[in-house]
């Protein structure tokens, strides 16, 4: 089967601009993540969506970000302005339910610079 | 708050030894599950193990083991007969029951050489 797609791959922006990521999860997951991986650190959840409800933004800092599950299968995830503190990796993972029951299938990520 | 902790930033091997990696974490609840994900250069994470904390008996997948003490709260990762392939972060990571958030440390590179 196809993996977790996400595009693009890398990107570089001035501070202030505004940036998208894209993820095509593996068909028929019905949950779907992103983490941010800050170098140096271990990734952090952001959002995670069941179909297209959020279930846990908790950690989604939504004056600057926002996340949305259109249809229950491809995510996008924005900022808007960007800080330099957001320079980092963008992980999206999906499963076909729970994640502890039937595994996560992450992609490669994109990583973001901001200059 | 549950907290992992991975205390050896980097870890080297040679071609064939066994290597440990250690983690410990920080919790408060009984039941939970613990896992080793594994990220090479690709930066795609992939799952190496993972263990249910109400079992006592330690994983094992192939060459991977973990030693699992709970009421020390450590769980280390044996890596048997290393390979090249194996060169790698390794991240060790929590999630609570009930919920599908795992919470990563700051992982271990590991580096096997020939």
């Amino acid at each position: 089967e196809a993996g977790v797609a996400q595009s693009p791959r890398y990107k570089i922006i001035e501070k202030r601009q505004s940036v998208a990521f894209w993820c095509n999860p593996i068909s028929g997951h019905a949950t779907l993540y992103w983490y941010q991986q800050i170098l140096g650190q271990g990734p952090k959840l952001l959002i995670q969506f069941q179909n297209n409800g959020v279930v846990d933004d908790s950690q989604l800092p939504k004056d600057r970000f926002s996340a949305e599950r259109l249809k229950g299968v491809d995510s996008t995830l924005k900022i808007q302005p960007a800080k330099l503190e957001d320079s980092a990796v963008y992980l999206c993972a999906s499963s076909l339910d729970s994640g502890w029951t039937y595994g996560y299938t992450f992609g490669s990520g994109t990583r973001l610079t901001v200059v | 708050a549950q907290t992992v902790t991975q205390s050896q930033p980097e870890m080297s091997v040679q071609e064939a030894e066994t290597v440990t990696l250690s983690c410990t974490y920080d919790t408060s609840e009984s039941n939970y599950y613990l896992f080793w994900y594994k990220q090479p250069p690709s930066r795609q994470m992939i799952l190496v193990i993972r263990q249910e904390a109400y079992k006592q008996q330690n994983a094992t997948e192939n060459r991977f083991s973990v030693n699992f003490q709970k009421a020390a709260k450590s769980f280390s990762l044996k890596i048997s007969d290393s390979q090249l392939g194996d060169t790698a972060m390794y991240f060790c990571a929590f999630m609570k029951v009930d919920t599908d958030k795992l919470i990563f440390g700051t992982g271990t590179r590991l580096q096997v050489f020939p």
